[in-house]
């Protein structure tokens, strides 16, 4: 059974700064992962997407690399902004378009 | 880009009565969509798969005749709660893809039982 694992659950860090979220599952035999946010009460916007054979995607500000093998992705925020607080939630995707989803990191970013 | 739609927001309703949540994929077709639950400070998880013409396929655990799922256009897909009770208080999201391409969300379903 797939699990995935996003550490930290929450982080707080002052606007401008860099910032780095871990994401980690432990079936590599996935067709891709998406990185999505989330505001309180609100759906999901997908951020970036991965396909397995690719080791990274980035868009804007926001870089996500992929490491199959490992069973790890981690999505980094360049100069952060208080308009990039939510949550983040990182998803593998299996067969049969099956999304697991780790529990996310509740990122705040202060002025 | 691609859009999907997701009504009500917000629901409130008593005990024992059903509530209907509706998901239309806006400018495509989607042959199968995902209804997702998601309780609070909890991942999302996955309800069922939702096949145009079809039966839904349903997750372990997850009720089929609580749960009742509909998909009978290829833009529309509903899902309704029957009798509902107060542990079904959740926030329920349904999913889209368009051909090959990333999954699109809806905005999501707060649902409180009284």
């Amino acid at each position: 059974k797939q699990e995935v694992t996003q550490i930290p659950a929450a982080l707080s860090v002052p606007e401008g700064e860099n910032l780095v979220l871990n994401c980690s599952f432990t079936d590599s035999a996935i067709y891709n992962l998406q990185w999505f946010r989330q505001d309180p009460g609100k759906g999901l916007t997908s951020l970036l997407l991965i396909q397995s054979s690719q080791r990274e995607q980035t868009s804007g500000r926001l870089n996500a690399s992929l490491d199959k093998s490992s069973g790890r992705s981690t999505l980094y925020i360049a100069a952060s902004q208080p308009g990039d607080s939510a949550t983040y939630l990182c998803a593998v995707e299996t067969s049969g378009s099956r999304l697991t989803f780790g529990e996310g990191t509740q990122l705040t970013v202060n002025p | 880009g691609a859009v999907v739609s997701q009504h009500p927001s917000w629901v409130i309703c008593k005990s024992g009565t059903s509530v209907k949540i509706e998901c239309r994929s806006l400018d495509f077709q989607a042959t199968t969509m995902f209804w997702y639950r998601q309780f609070p400070k909890q991942s999302l998880m996955l309800m069922a798969t939702s096949n145009e013409g079809s039966k839904a396929t349903y997750e372990q655990g997850v009720e089929k005749d609580k749960f009742l799922i509909n998909h009978a256009s290829l833009t529309l897909s509903t899902l309704t709660v029957t009798s509902a009770h107060p542990e079904d208080s959740s926030f329920y999201i349904c999913s889209a893809r368009l051909l090959n391409e990333k999954l699109f969300f809806g905005s999501g379903t707060q649902l409180s039982v009284l």
